[in-house]
């Protein structure tokens, strides 16, 4: 079954709004959650890395005050896009790091496929 | 800095093998595959760590070649479920965690 899970799967939103994305560890606590972002036929980019208790970590041109996470806690990581634009459209996923056990399969969550108005 | 994957793609006949390689121009500590269906998440496949590792499962394997900082992935036999774009992600640095992906190689299995 999925060890990861992101909610929305899918969010359709007007230019201008805030949109929130959850990514969930199903099955053990992590440190550690990543943030890509994948348009059409491209590569998956790291935009940014989630650590539980401190700030993000911002890939170089990611702007974090557009992008905020949040990783209160060992299970959850949040993105939003804030004030989102329809060249925000894009498909997000986070991907989760290994866990406190130390584990090294590193899987992706479902998904959110974001289109903005 | 993004590892460079090639081909960009290849188009088979079921039965037949491919080989994708994923290249770095610096050193690397791991190589992840993915392969991702369209519309869907990338799906883990196997890791490979630095010490020259070579592993499988079922019909598809992959080696790391550390001194020329490359990964190949090996498909043989392909079955049309193969289809999709296989993704190498590196890791240059031990517990670093953050996975670089190189650009993509799409996959075509034909009946």
């Amino acid at each position: 079954g999925a060890v990861v899970s992101q909610h929305p799967s899918w969010v359709i939103c007007k230019s201008g709004t805030s949109v929130k994305i959850e990514c969930r560890s199903l099955d053990f606590q992590a440190t550690t959650m990543f943030w890509y972002r994948q348009f059409p036929k491209q590569s998956l980019m790291l935009m940014a890395t989630s650590n539980e208790g401190s700030k993000a970590t911002y890939e170089q041109g990611v702007e974090k005050d557009k992008f905020l996470i949040n990783h209160a806690s060992l299970t959850l990581s949040t993105l939003t896009v804030t004030s989102a634009h329809p060249e925000d459209s894009s498909f997000y996923i986070c991907r989760r790091g290994p866990g406190l056990a130390g584990a090294n399969e590193q899987f992706f969550g479902p998904g959110t496929r974001l289109t903005v108005l | 800095q993004q590892p460079v994957q090639s081909p960009q793609a290849v188009i088979l006949r079921e039965g037949e093998d491919a080989v994708i390689n994923c290249s770095s121009s610096k050193a690397l500590y791991s190589v992840h595959w993915y392969r991702q269906k369209h519309g869907e998440a990338p799906v883990f496949l196997m890791i490979l760590l630095k010490g020259g590792e070579q592993k499988g499962h079922d019909k598809i394997s992959a080696s790391f070649n550390e001194k020329k900082q490359q990964s190949s992935l090996y498909l043989t036999a392909s079955q049309l479920s193969y289809s999709g774009t296989y993704f190498c992600g590196t890791e240059m640095n031990a517990g670093a965690q953050k996975l670089v992906f190189g650009q993509g190689t799409r996959l075509t299995i034909n009946p």
